[in-house]
């Protein structure tokens, strides 16, 4: 069956634009989690949604923003890009309750 | 608040050597834990996943372990090969089934020398 799908895999933006990434679970998973991956921070929970609603939120500012689609897709907004923000946002997905997460391959933002 | 460390940061072993990735966190009111590995660039590959009431799984070469009193982790790879070599990483997951939330370690950079 088909895996976590992230798209794009890579993308470049200047400072001060907004970038939108896709994620696509797999089929039957309602749970979708995004993390942001960077070399000196490590991987950092943003937030999840589950249902539609967002669940759970990490310390991020209110420019990271998220929402999901009633077939579970979701999809991630950053706004005001800044150069901190270049990273690996990597998208997981899960079944409820006691099993483990499935990530995809992630894309590569990077802001110049 | 739960932290998660994992040691040590890298390890270069020649190849066919057994070795142990540690994995400590300070919250013993986990749900479960999960081993990943991650490829330069790629996303995370999950590797073997334990239950709070678990001690140990098994898949192949590897075996992970819990202690949950102790707050400790261990991820054992039998018979290192040179396609091991990536980072390894560890993630808990807090006491409650409704969440999405992992709090992950740092990694462990695995070389593994042919």
């Amino acid at each position: 069956k088909a895996g976590v799908t992230q798209t794009p895999r890579y993308l470049i933006k200047t400072r001060g634009q907004q970038v939108t990434l896709s994620c696509s679970p797999i089929s039957g998973h309602r749970s979708v989690s995004w993390y942001q991956q960077t070399p000196g921070q490590g991987l950092q929970f943003l937030f999840e949604y589950f249902s539609e609603t967002q669940r759970n939120k990490g310390n991020f500012p209110g420019r990271f923003s998220g929402r999901q689609f009633s077939n579970s897709r979701s999809e991630m907004n950053v706004s005001t890009l800044e150069l901190g923000d270049s990273a690996l946002y990597l998208c997981a997905s899960s079944l409820e309750g006691s099993y483990g997460y499935t990530f995809g391959s992630g894309t590569r933002l990077t802001v110049v | 608040k739960q932290e998660v460390t994992q040691i040590p940061a890298a390890l270069s072993v020649p190849e066919g050597e057994n070795l142990v990735l540690n994995c400590s966190f300070t919250d013993s009111a986990i749900y479960n834990l999960q081993w990943f590995r991650q490829d330069p660039g790629k996303g995370l590959t999950s590797l073997l996943l334990i239950q709070s009431s678990q001690r140990e799984q098994t898949s192949g070469r590897l075996n992970a372990s819990l202690d949950k009193s102790s707050g400790r982790s261990t991820l054992y790879i039998a018979a290192s090969q040179p396609g091991d070599s990536a980072t390894y990483l560890c993630a808990v997951k807090g006491d409650s089934s409704n969440t999405g939330k992992l709090i992950f370690g740092q990694g462990t950079t695995l070389q593994v020398k042919p």
